[in-house]
């Protein structure tokens, strides 16, 4: 079973909007939760981290944790052409090993 | 500035030779983790480092191995390489006062 899933896409959307990105996990003690980018060819960043239920903004990105539905969510608003990349969704299992588990990714367009 | 250093960026093997992927990092991080990147799959832990002479396995290490002998550098030798190590190899370390991972350049491996 794998313990992070991702809708792979791809996502279009067009300048402007909200991009909603989706994550679901299933080690229920999880406790950390991580948002990372990865353009094409390039290594992933992190743009958002979020440890405790409810949402956390950072500029343009919000994270969104429920960890009664297991599920965290990324939301970019007004999506600009630069934020077109895959977007990997990680979770620390907290079993004592300072591991991140990776989702498979969501590749975003953001349409000009 | 520091940072984190892969070599080669490209290599060609052909099926059966021990190849070595080198990473160093100037961080002074303790943690240093392997990964592997193939489409379908994301990023999966090959082997993990808390510090000098600390080694673990992640959840695809057969084949491979890694040797911990100074805080810097955390190789990664293919015994035998196999069609299947075909992928994306990135590095990466992590100070271990939070989770998050700084990540190398990577190197595309091709095994023929």
């Amino acid at each position: 079973q794998k313990e992070v899933e991702q809708n792979s896409g791809p996502l279009s959307v067009p300048e402007g909007a909200i991009a909603s990105l989706n994550c679901t996990y299933s080690d229920r003690v999880s406790q950390s939760f991580f948002w990372y980018r990865q353009y094409s060819g390039k290594s992933p960043e992190l743009i958002m981290s979020i440890y405790s239920n409810g949402d956390k903004e950072d500029g343009r990105f919000t994270a969104q944790l429920n960890k009664a539905s297991q599920y965290v969510s990324l939301l970019i608003r007004d999506s600009q052409p630069s934020d077109s990349a895959t977007y990997l969704c990680a979770v620390n299992p907290q079993t004592g090993a300072n591991n991140l588990f990776f989702g498979t990714g969501t590749r975003l367009t953001v349409i000009p | 500035d520091a940072e984190i250093t892969q070599s080669p960026r490209h290599k060609i093997t052909e099926t059966g030779r021990q190849v070595t992927l080198a990473c160093h990092q100037t961080w002074n991080h303790n943690n240093m983790f392997w990964y592997r990147q193939d489409l379908g799959h994301g990023l999966r832990l090959i082997h993990y480092s808390y510090g000098v002479q600390d080694t673990n396995k992640g959840e695809v290490s057969d084949g491979y191995s890694v040797s911990r002998s100074n805080t810097e550098d955390l190789p990664l030798t293919l015994e035998s390489a196999a069609s299947s190590q075909t992928s994306v190899y990135f590095c990466a370390s992590s100070d271990g006062r939070g989770e998050k991972l700084f990540f190398g350049s990577g190197t595309q491996l091709s095994v023929l």
